[in-house]
Order: structure tokens, then sequence, then C-alpha cells
């Protein structure tokens, strides 16, 4: 059974660039979580979907992040435009419910911001 | 979410039990303790929960204290590989958020 897969996994852009990662999850998977990782630090959640609806975005900064997650399936983050202190990993997991915590992370993207 | 404290770092030799606390001393009764441990450069990795009862699968054992205020990860034969950071995780089963800590750290020894 395939992971979940994230794409790219690395990523340099200057600053005030647009960027968009992606996240495909565990088939069957209806939750899906993207969290930012700092370096040396655990990750942070930034939003959670529940198949296509966004339940809890409180910590996405609305201002410069956006996601979304069309179908229920995939789903893409971006960042409009990256400021220097967005350089971090971005993790994708998925779950197969909000109840089920067993969580299944990917690779991670990591973006550099220069 | 229940808070957890970890120690930041640890040392095992290798074919040695490590031995990882936890402590969750503000933990509810409707809370699972859940372990998940990432290796360099990848996402981390699902290792084993429980809720009040020990538990053990095929990469390690969970000890849970009576009054549940902590927990212990057990890696019974370290190898080089379990080399990674270590994090525990206390949350109920009807949320769908996990706040990770800092983890700890284990430095697998020759």
């Amino acid at each position: 059974e395939a992971g979940v897969v994230q794409s790219p996994r690395y990523k340099i852009i200057e600053k005030k660039q647009p960027v968009a990662f992606w996240c495909n999850p565990i088939s069957g998977h209806n939750t899906l979580y993207w969290y930012l990782q700092n370096l040396g630090q655990g990750p942070e959640l930034l939003i959670r979907y529940e198949n296509e609806e966004a339940v809890d975005d409180s910590q996405l900064p609305k201002d410069r992040f956006s996601a979304e997650r069309l179908k229920g399936v995939d789903s893409t983050l971006k960042i409009q435009p990256a400021e220097l202190g967005d350089s971090a990993v971005y993790l994708c997991a998925s779950s197969l419910g909000t109840s089920q915590e067993t969580q299944y992370f990917g690779p991670g993207t990591r973006l550099l911001v220069l | 979410d229940a808070k957890t404290t970890q120690p930041t770092s640890m040392d095992c030799a290798e074919g040695r039990a490590a031995n990882l606390p936890c402590n969750h001393s503000t933990i509810s009764g409707n809370e699972y303790v859940y372990w998940y441990r990432q290796i360099h450069s990848q996402g981390p990795q699902y290792i084993i929960h429980g809720l009040k009862n020990n538990e053990t699968n095929e990469m390690a054992s969970l000890i849970i204290t009576e009054d549940r205020k902590s927990s212990t990860l057990i890696l019974p034969h370290a190898t080089l590989r379990d080399t990674a950071v270590y994090y525990c995780i206390v949350r109920p089963t009807n949320a769908g958020k996990s706040t990770f800590g800092d983890g700890t750290t284990l430095t697998v020894k020759p």
C-alpha cells in the first residue's frame, strides 16, 4: 500500500514569490493534516480536513497561507507571498478519521526562502 | 490536549533496552497516550498507543502508570536505526488535533 505522497520534496524560492505544496493521502483516509515543522522543533498543526471540509484552521496564517482539498482526496497548501520565516518543512499526514489518531505522515517538503 | 514533558535527549547502547519517559500529569480519563518517532529527514512514524493497559507490538512496549500520569516507551533491543526524535502525545479519541512537543532525541551508540 502506498503511503502519503508529497511533492516537491525540496523547494527553493526567493521571498515574495508564491509556492505550492501537494499531498496525496493514503487511499480511503478521510482526514488530512498539514503541519509546519521548524528546525529542532516538533510539528505544528496548520489545518485539518475532514473530507473536503476544513474543520480546524485556527493556526493557519490566513493572510498568506491557503489550502484546499478538492473532492476530499488530494490537497494543496499555498503560500503567497513567501517570507524568509516560512523556511521550514511542511508535512502532510492522513488518518482514517478524526477518531483514529494513528496518523501516517509523508516525507515532507523542505522549503527554503531566500 | 494535555501537555507532555519529555527529556530533551537520551543515549542508549546498541543492543540494550531504551526506556523513554513521558510525564502527562494533566491527562484526562478519555485521553490516549500516543508515541511517534521521527528519523532524520523523514516524516513522523507511529509507534504505539494506549489508554490504561500496557501495550506491546512489534516495535515497542508502552508502560502506563496506574494513575496514568506518566508512561514509558521501551525499545527492548535498540539498534543504530532507532536513533530518532521520539514524541509522546496525549489526546482524546474524538479530537483531531495532536500537539507535538519537541520530543526526546534518542541516540543509540555502538
